[in-house]
């Protein structure tokens, strides 16, 4: 066990919607990272806090959004859902403001996301 | 062209076998290389964690890097089914620290 928790497990939903996926990082650590995995793509980074403020932008989508909150838990906002959105997200947390070989990305077991 | 290619596979193997798994990169700025293991429904975990190039050795596994080729491996020896999993190699610049990933090889170990 990781660790780090993300709720919830599985989410179906509909083209249009908004979906909101939580992370809580492992105790202690500071920094939030967020990632996407389809099977053509691979695991994509989207966004990354650190000690509530964003630290660092990959691929993310517009129609995307993240926040870190005071307790440190994160929230990954999907809005304007399209079909090409169905992936796994993975959460990954790491002690400090960068990952090294004694800070390593430590992942939860992702929200798997379906929309149809 | 994707910064790292990695063949998806699948790679299947009988029990007992050396298992050698590989990633190219185009980016001649990555310096830290990593090599994580994710199982079925799970979600991505740190096998091996090397700097620069050379060979790092940890039980079975063996982690190998040749920058000038932009070339790494992955070696396991003694293959188990337990070794059933997706293999993602990962690797990140020197400044910037985000991982990289490669799409992840899956390989099989049938007894």
């Amino acid at each position: 066990d990781s660790g780090v928790t993300q709720t919830p497990k599985h989410l179906i939903t509909a083209t249009g919607q908004r979906v909101t996926l939580r992370c809580s990082p492992r105790s202690g650590d500071l920094s939030v990272y967020w990632y996407q995995q389809s099977l053509d793509q691979g695991l994509q980074f989207l966004i990354q806090y650190y000690n509530g403020e964003e630290r660092a932008k990959g691929n993310i989508l517009e129609r995307f959004s993240a926040q870190q909150f005071p307790d440190l838990h994160s929230e990954l906002n999907l809005s304007s859902l399209e079909l090409g959105d169905s992936a796994l997200y993975f959460c990954a947390s790491s002690p400090r403001d960068r990952s090294s070989y004694n800070s390593p990305l430590h992942f939860g077991n992702g929200t798997r996301l379906t929309v149809t | 062209q994707k910064e790292v290619e990695q063949d998806p596979g699948p790679l299947s193997v009988p029990e007992g076998a050396i298992v050698s798994l590989n990633c190219t990169y185009s980016n001649s700025a990555f310096q830290y290389f990593m090599w994580y293991r994710q199982y079925s429904r799970k979600g991505p975990e740190l096998l091996m964690y090397t700097y620069s190039s050379g060979n790092k050795e940890d039980g079975r596994f063996t982690a190998q890097v040749d920058k000038s080729s932009k070339y790494i491996s992955l070696f396991i020896r003694d293959s188990q089914p337990s070794d059933s999993a997706t293999y993602l190699c990962a690797m990140s610049e020197g400044g910037s620290y985000i991982p990289t990933f490669g799409r992840g090889t899956s390989l099989i170990v049938h007894p």
